[in-house]
C-alpha cells in the first residue's frame, strides 16, 4: 500500500533562517506530488505540484522553493524565511491529475 | 478566483442531527471532492463526484452537484461527536492536465453529545 510521509510535525525557527521541509511517498511510482499551506483559519493555498522529477511548477512567487530529486521525494526549502511563512504545510500525492490527493500529516512552522 | 467557497462558515448541531454544508465555485470543472480535516491533521479525501454525476453515496455520506449553478452538497446523515471536524470542497477544473485541486475555506463542524 501507499504511504506518504512528512517531517517534522513542529518547527519553531526564528526569521532570516534557512528552511527545509522533507515528504516521501512509498509504494507508487511518478506521482503527482503537491505542497499547500494553510494559515490558521484559512484554506489551503497551493504553492508547488510537480508531474515529474526535476519538474516542478509555482502557483504563487514567494519565499519558497521546491524540489524533487528522487520519484518519491518532494522538498520544500527557503534561503530565508520571514514571518509571514508561518503556517501549518502539507504535502500530498496522487496517482494521476485531477484525482483524489492523499495528504501527509502537516507541518507547523511557526517563524518568530 | 478559482476557488470554492463552502457556507456556512460553521455549523453546530446534536448528535443524530443531520448536517448539511454547501459548496460554490466559479469555473466550469471536470470533478469536485469533499475533504475533512481534524485539528492540526492532515486532510482525508471522502468522496469525488464527476461533472456528469449528480449525486453520490458513501456510507452515511450524500453529495449533490449541480453543474448549472456551479454548486454542491455534503449531506452527514445521523451525525456522531466523531464527525467534528473542518470539511473542505476542491474543485478541479475543466480541461486541466496540470492536477490542481482548488481548496475553499473549509465549513467548521461542530457535533454535540
Amino acid at each position: 500500500s501507499q504511504t506518504i510521509h512528512q517531517w517534522p510535525a513542529t518547527l519553531v525557527q526564528p526569521v532570516g533562517s534557512p528552511l527545509s521541509l522533507e515528504c516521501t511517498v512509498e509504494g507508487t511510482s511518478n506521482p503527482n506530488l503537491y505542497w499547500y499551506r494553510q494559515a490558521a483559519g484559512r484554506g489551503l493555498q497551493l504553492l508547488f505540484y510537480s508531474v515529474g522529477i526535476g519538474q516542478i511548477s509555482s502557483e504563487v512567487p514567494q519565499n519558497l522553493s521546491a524540489s524533487r530529486p528522487q520519484d518519491w521525494q518532494f522538498i520544500l526549502s527557503s534561503k530565508k524565511l520571514l514571518l509571514s511563512d508561518s503556517g501549518f504545510y502539507l504535502c500530498a500525492w496522487s496517482h494521476s491529475p485531477n484525482e483524489k490527493l492523499f495528504f501527509g500529516s502537516g507541518t507547523q512552522l511557526s517563524v518568530l | 478566483s478559482q476557488q470554492g467557497e463552502e457556507d456556512p462558515q460553521a455549523l453546530s448541531i446534536q448528535e443524530g442531527e443531520n448536517a448539511t454544508m454547501n459548496c460554490s465555485y466559479k469555473t466550469s470543472i471536470n470533478n469536485l471532492q469533499w475533504y475533512r480535516q481534524n485539528s492540526g491533521r492532515g486532510l482525508v479525501h471522502l468522496i469525488l463526484i464527476r461533472s456528469n454525476e449528480r449525486e453520490k453515496h458513501s456510507g452515511r455520506l450524500r453529495v449533490t452537484l449541480d453543474t448549472s449553478k456551479k454548486s454542491s452538497s455534503l449531506l452527514i446523515t445521523a451525525s456522531r461527536a466523531a464527525d467534528t471536524a473542518s470539511y473542505f470542497c476542491a474543485t478541479a477544473d475543466r480541461g486541466s492536465t496540470l492536477g490542481r485541486l482548488y481548496f475553499g475555506r473549509g465549513t467548521q463542524l461542530t457535533v454535540w453529545p
